[in-house]
């Protein structure tokens, strides 16, 4: 399979715990994206990479979540002391160029307990 | 501030008939619009777009229509089958020179189509 890829695909996390997500794009993408969706809502744009350089953070992204994306390979989403308002599915997307061209991995799903 | 709505959070058809899904913008610097389809527990997958300079764009039994006077789009599926049943995302690009951001989708809260055997 040479889509998108998220693991885990689902976790279960009791309330102030860390969790961190990873997502592998498509070999030759180096533009990455994050996505989050809550119940009822469209995904909404959390952060976006170039390469190994994160070029755009939403409001969205606290203090608590941070993103990397080491060598411009396979990028982490971490969320530290989580709240019960994090849970939602995380979605990572990538592209060669522009954003409209991109392929959504199949999500994690998070849920604070 | 929502720029990209979809109003009926569902919508239900018989099969073979046709299904219209619709969509409202507020940003005019929005330049390009992609439908998505979503199944429970996976990731949106694209499914048609049209660049803001058309009005039109067709593939096979999807259709999208944009009027951008009346800043709507709407995604037209002739003849609708059960298999289509699924969510459907209306999302929004701004491009380079538009003063929009060319990195970011701006989605709406989607349509629950059911199309019904």
């Amino acid at each position: 399979d040479t889509g998108v890829s998220q693991d885990p695909r689902h976790k279960i996390t009791k309330r102030g715990q860390n969790v961190t997500f990873r997502c592998d794009p498509i070999s030759e993408h180096n533009r990455l994206y994050w996505y989050r969706q809550t119940l009822g809502q469209g995904p909404e744009f959390l952060t976006y990479f170039q390469n190994e350089a994160q070029l755009e953070k939403s409001r969205l992204l606290s203090d608590r979540f941070s993103a990397e994306r080491p060598k411009g390979s396979f990028s982490t989403l971490e969320i530290q002391r989580t709240e019960q308002g994090d849970s939602a599915m995380y979605l990572c997307a990538s592209s060669l160029f522009r954003v409209t061209e991109a392929f959504f991995g199949q999500g994690t799903r998070l849920t604070v307990v | 501030d929502q720029q990209v709505k979809q109003n009926s959070p569902s919508l239900s058809v018989q099969e073979g008939r046709i299904s219209i899904l619709n969509c409202d913008y507020t940003n005019s610097m929005f330049d390009y619009f992609l439908w998505y389809k979503k199944y429970p527990a996976e990731g949106p997958t694209f499914l048609i777009s049209i660049s803001s300079i058309k009005d039109k764009n067709e593939d096979g039994r999807f259709t999208v229509f944009l009027n951008k006077s009346a800043k709507h789009l709407s995604l037209h599926i002739v003849p609708s089958q059960p298999g289509d049943s699924a969510v459907y995302f209306c999302a929004a690009s701004g491009g380079e020179n538009s003063g929009g951001s060319n990195y970011k989708l701006t989605f709406g809260k989607g349509t629950l189509l059911t199309v019904n055997p």
